[in-house]
C-alpha cells in the first residue's frame, strides 16, 4: 500500500520510554526521517537513519531500523513535558529524473503528563 | 538567517473567493514543495517543483495552482476556495542533489492556517 502507518496517539508519565512505531511501505526507501512538530510550528527534522542502519543512537534518542518487516521505531529516554508534539516518520524513495518522493505518516501525537 | 518564510499565517476565505499563499526561502535550495495537512491524515503533497522552471503534481493537486517565481519563491493559488481546502499549508524546500552530506532534510515553514467558510 501507499500509506506510511502510525499510531495516532501516546500518553507516558514523565520520565519513562516513549516508543513511537511506524509501518513504511517500500523496502527501497533509503532513507528514513523522524520529524517533531510542536503547537503551532512547522516540522523540524529530529533524526534520521540510512537503510544500511539496523540502529541509531543520538542523546536521547534511539532509533530502529527493521527492513525484513519494514518498521521503525524512534524510543524517546527519560521523556520530559517538552517533548510533548506530534511525531511524523517519513520515507525518502528515488524515482528516476531525480526526483525523490517523500511520504510522511500520519503523525503520533506524544503527551507527557507530569 | 530566515529558512522558509510563509504568508499570510492566517486567512479567512468564503467560499469561491481566490488567495495565494506565499513561500520564500534563503538557503539557496532548488526543490521547494507545498503540503497540506489535515487531523489524521498526515502531510499530503500538493505540488512541488525540483527545480526553478519547474512545477509537478503531488498527491492532491486539484483546485491549486503554483508558480515557482524564481529560486527563492514558489507560491501556492486557490482560485475558488471550497470549505474542503480548510486546512494548515506547508511550504517546505530542500538540497539537491541528495547525497552526503546532504542528508535530504526539508526545511518547513510555520505553516498557514486557512479557513473557507
Amino acid at each position: 500500500g501507499e500509506d506510511v502507518e502510525q499510531s495516532l496517539f501516546l500518553s507516558v508519565r514523565e520520565g519513562d520510554s516513549s516508543v513511537i512505531n511506524c509501518t513504511y511501505t517500500d523496502s527501497s526507501s533509503t532513507y528514513l526521517y523522524w520529524y517533531k512538530q510542536e503547537p503551532g510550528a512547522g516540522l523540524q527534522l529530529l533524526t534520521y537513519i540510512f537503510s544500511n542502519m539496523d540502529m541509531k543512537q543520538d542523546q536521547r534518542l534511539t532509533v530502529l531500523l527493521n527492513k525484513k518487516d519494514k518498521h521503525l521505531s524512534l524510543r524517546i529516554a527519560d521523556t520530559q513535558t517538552g517533548d510533548s508534539a506530534i511525531y511524523f516518520c517519513a520515507e525518502t524513495l528515488f524515482l528516476s529524473g531525480g526526483y525523490q518522493k517523500v511520504t510522511f505518516g500520519t503523525g503520533t501525537k506524544l503527551q507527557v503528563i507530569p | 538567517n530566515a529558512g522558509v518564510t510563509q504568508t499570510p499565517k492566517f486567512q479567512v476565505l468564503k467560499t469561491g473567493q481566490s488567495m495565494t499563499l506565499q513561500c520564500a526561502q534563503d538557503m539557496n535550495h532548488n526543490s521547494m514543495y507545498w503540503y497540506r495537512q489535515d487531523p489524521g491524515m498526515g502531510l499530503r503533497l500538493i505540488y512541488y517543483s525540483a527545480s526553478e522552471g519547474t512545477t509537478d503534481k503531488g498527491e492532491v493537486p486539484n483546485g491549486y495552482n503554483v508558480s515557482r517565481l524564481n529560486k527563492r519563491e514558489f507560491s501556492l493559488r486557490l482560485e475558488s476556495a471550497a470549505p474542503s481546502q480548510t486546512s494548515v499549508y506547508f511550504c517546505a524546500s530542500r538540497a539537491t542533489p541528495h547525497s552526503p552530506p546532504n542528508t535530504g532534510e526539508l526545511f518547513f515553514g510555520e505553516g498557514s492556517r486557512l479557513t473557507v467558510l
